[in-house]
């Protein structure tokens, strides 16, 4: 178990309103990333980040923004939430003997009404 | 082209049968390849790692064809636990991770 955890599980919010949501790994990984899942589109990377204040675009990065002040910490941030934003959010971080494989946290429900 | 491209399916087959499924890349330069397993409403769980040419566990066996550019995957004996989404993603060398749509397999008693 690679101790990667979400927060919140599920959350339901208002047109209009900022989320944060938060991925927190126990082991140091240097690579942390922010997926939504839609029916239809699989995966699709929102942000990565390689360490401390090293983040990237990833391609549907638009409407968010993320942050990652502590290695163990990678938030990711809807500014003013959009029903479009309505999906399920994975975070993974990468391990294994080559930091090539990826092990993801259980996923936050993100309704916004 | 897209990244990774795969049959979204759904693959229906019967307990028992043997079934494979191809994930292509556009990347030449990918090294490795990984495939996870995804139960509905679940997290994405590895399933395997293909570092050469393939990698076998067990009923599942993974090809990859280099020339043509796909990686594939083989599941033998098929139970009914196997029905879920198969995802694969290659490993470029860069710091993004593009995982394909997935390959939905629904076994059937």
């Amino acid at each position: 178990d690679a101790g990667i955890t979400q927060s919140p599980r599920h959350k339901v919010t208002e047109t209009g309103t900022p989320v944060t949501l938060r991925c927190h790994q126990t082991e140091n990984h240097r690579y942390m990333y922010w997926y939504r899942q839609d029916p239809g589109h699989g995966l699709r990377l929102i942000h990565y980040s390689y360490g401390v204040k090293d983040t990237d675009k990833g391609e549907v990065s638009d409407g968010y923004s993320v942050s990652r002040s502590k290695t163990e910490d990678f938030l990711l941030t809807l500014e003013s939430a959009t029903s479009s934003q309505t999906s399920v959010y994975f975070c993974a971080i990468r391990t294994g003997p080559k930091d090539t494989e990826a092990f993801f946290g259980q996923g936050t429900r993100l309704t916004v009404v | 082209r897209k990244e990774v491209e795969q049959d979204p399916g759904p693959f229906n087959v019967p307990e028992g049968a043997t079934v494979a499924f191809n994930c292509t890349y556009s990347n030449s330069a990918s090294q490795s390849f990984f495939w996870y397993r995804q139960d509905c409403r679940k997290e994405p769980k590895l399933l395997m790692s293909v570092y050469s040419s393939g990698n076998e566990d067990g009923r599942f066996t993974a090809q990859l064809n280099r020339a043509s550019q796909y990686i594939s995957l083989l599941i033998r004996d098929s139970k009914l636990s196997d029905s879920a989404t198969y995802l694969c993603v290659p490993d470029t060398g860069r710091r993004a991770l593009t995982f394909g749509s997935g390959t939905r397999l629904q076994v059937q008693p």
